[in-house]
């Protein structure tokens, strides 16, 4: 069965800095590649999507992911953090196969605390 | 466009009561897909329907059972609730089951067991 870690439970930035946030999944062939973010008290908003073609993939916010086949990750990144980007971040994975349908494998979730 | 809609939004139940939740999703989007949010086991994929037929179960007990409309509405019930049941409930809908990469999730159902 597909699983996804999500290398830390929390991590503090300062404002302005660069935040990373690590992924990695363990299948064997790979599969669709999702991060999205949590805010309090709402859903999932998806930040960015790798399917095909360029593994540098960016998405909103200002957050880009490298999808890497030979380390089994995507890790998220942002070059400098603002403190709107405090919320709870998920790495998720979708098999390509037609079985799996649209179910999504999601890591831990990795809580962003940014500090002014 | 209208996104995925869940209702209610917030919701308390005491043990052994039943649940029902319901989710409408996007115009046009015919599969829906039911997760569970916890603290203790995160992000669950609880099931997936489409065109009124469960595609796919994750790993829940049986009192967890979903159905779909013919207008692609879908509810969860939740039977014999258990105080572990307390969670975020999510939704997402997709135009089909295999355009995960175009899933959007609504805003989801906090359930209260007491």
């Amino acid at each position: 069965a597909q699983s996804v870690t999500q290398l830390g439970s929390h991590v503090s930035v300062s404002e302005g800095a660069l935040v990373l946030l690590r992924c990695n999944y363990s299948s064997s062939v790979p599969p669709y590649l999702f991060w999205y973010v949590q805010y309090p008290n709402q859903g999932l908003q998806l930040l960015l999507k790798y399917t095909t073609g360029a593994t540098l993939v960016k998405g909103i916010n200002g957050f880009e992911a490298e999808f890497k086949k030979s380390e089994t990750s995507f890790h998220l990144t942002k070059p400098s953090a603002h403190m709107s980007d405090a919320a709870e971040y998920f790495c998720a994975v979708s098999d390509r196969i037609k079985a799996a349908g649209n179910k999504l494998t999601f890591g831990g979730g990795t809580r962003v605390l940014v500090k002014p | 466009k209208a996104g995925v809609t869940q209702t209610p939004r917030y919701l308390i139940k005491t043990r052994g009561q039943q649940v029902t939740l319901s989710c409408s999703p996007i115009s046009g989007h015919r599969s829906v897909s039911w997760y569970q949010q916890t603290p203790g086991q995160g992000l669950q994929f609880l099931f997936e329907y489409f065109s009124e037929t469960q595609r796919n179960k994750g790993n829940f007990p049986g009192r967890f059972s979903g159905r779909q409309f013919s207008n692609s509405r879908s509810e969860m019930n939740v039977s014999t609730l258990e105080l572990g049941d307390s969670a975020l409930y999510l939704c997402a809908s997709s135009p089909s089951p295999d355009r995960v990469h175009e899933q959007f999730f609504g805003p989801g159902t906090r359930l209260t067991v007491l």
